[in-house]
């Protein structure tokens, strides 16, 4: 069955420190991938997408993402978290043949001063 | 701002009930995209309009309907409310044309509880 799995709901980590968000997803074949970022009371917004090419993207915001087709995963990743990055993130992928957008259940990130 | 509107912002309405939800998406956009977002369901995708034509259904229930106009905004009709109806309902847009992709834009979001 076709699933995108999240498996951190909640992370907290230190304004300054490093992040890594991991995805990973089954399909039958690579589909689309994308990061949504959601902040409270907020609708989602695209940080980036992985269509083909070079499997590192990247994205707004100073993040960025890794598509591992040996690991089926979709790691985003940003080097220095702001407080502002709080907010919850989500994974999502699409088939190249459809418009079916699956999301992952999201992860909750705190950003400790 | 992503230029995609919905309203109302809240509704709140008892079960069994009837409720239109709004969308007009970014000007130009002529695929609408309707989604459920819930505590224990997550963000599911519901159904795609393209040009007021239904392109795509995903996990949507039969009591629920949708349409787009030919001004493309777009309403999602839920029918028959329940207490599990609860939820954020988004709608996105995008500028898709054919079945190439293009980024969705997401609305802020109609918040429905049922009581």
């Amino acid at each position: 069955a076709q699933s995108v799995t999240q498996p951190d709901i909640h992370i907290t980590v230190s304004e300054g420190a490093s992040l890594e968000l991991r995805c990973n997803y089954s399909y039958g074949a690579t589909p689309y991938l994308f990061w949504y970022v959601q902040s409270p009371g907020q609708g989602l917004q695209l940080l980036l997408k992985y269509f083909s090419g070079d499997t590192l993207v990247q994205g707004i915001k100073g993040f960025e993402a890794e598509f591992k087709r040996s690991q089926s995963s979709f790691n985003l990743r940003k080097p220095s978290v702001h407080w502002s990055d709080a907010a919850e993130y989500f994974c999502a992928v699409r088939p190249h043949n459809n418009n079916d957008m699956r999301f992952g259940a999201g992860t909750r990130l705190t950003v400790k001063p | 701002d992503s230029g995609v509107t919905q309203t109302p912002k809240h509704l709140i309405t008892a079960t069994g009930q009837r409720v239109t939800l709004r969308c007009s998406p970014r000007s130009g956009d002529l695929s609408v995209y309707w989604y459920q977002q819930s505590l224990d369901q997550g963000l599911q995708f519901l159904i795609q309009y393209y040009n007021g034509e239904e392109r795509a259904k995903g996990n949507i229930l039969e009591r629920f309907s949708a349409q787009q106009f030919p001004d493309l905004h777009s309403e999602l009709n839920l029918s028959s409310l329940e207490l599990g109806d609860s939820a954020l309902y988004f709608c996105a847009s995008s500028a898709e044309t054919g079945t190439a992709y293009n980024e969705q834009f997401f609305g802020p979001g109609t918040r429905l509880t049922v009581l």
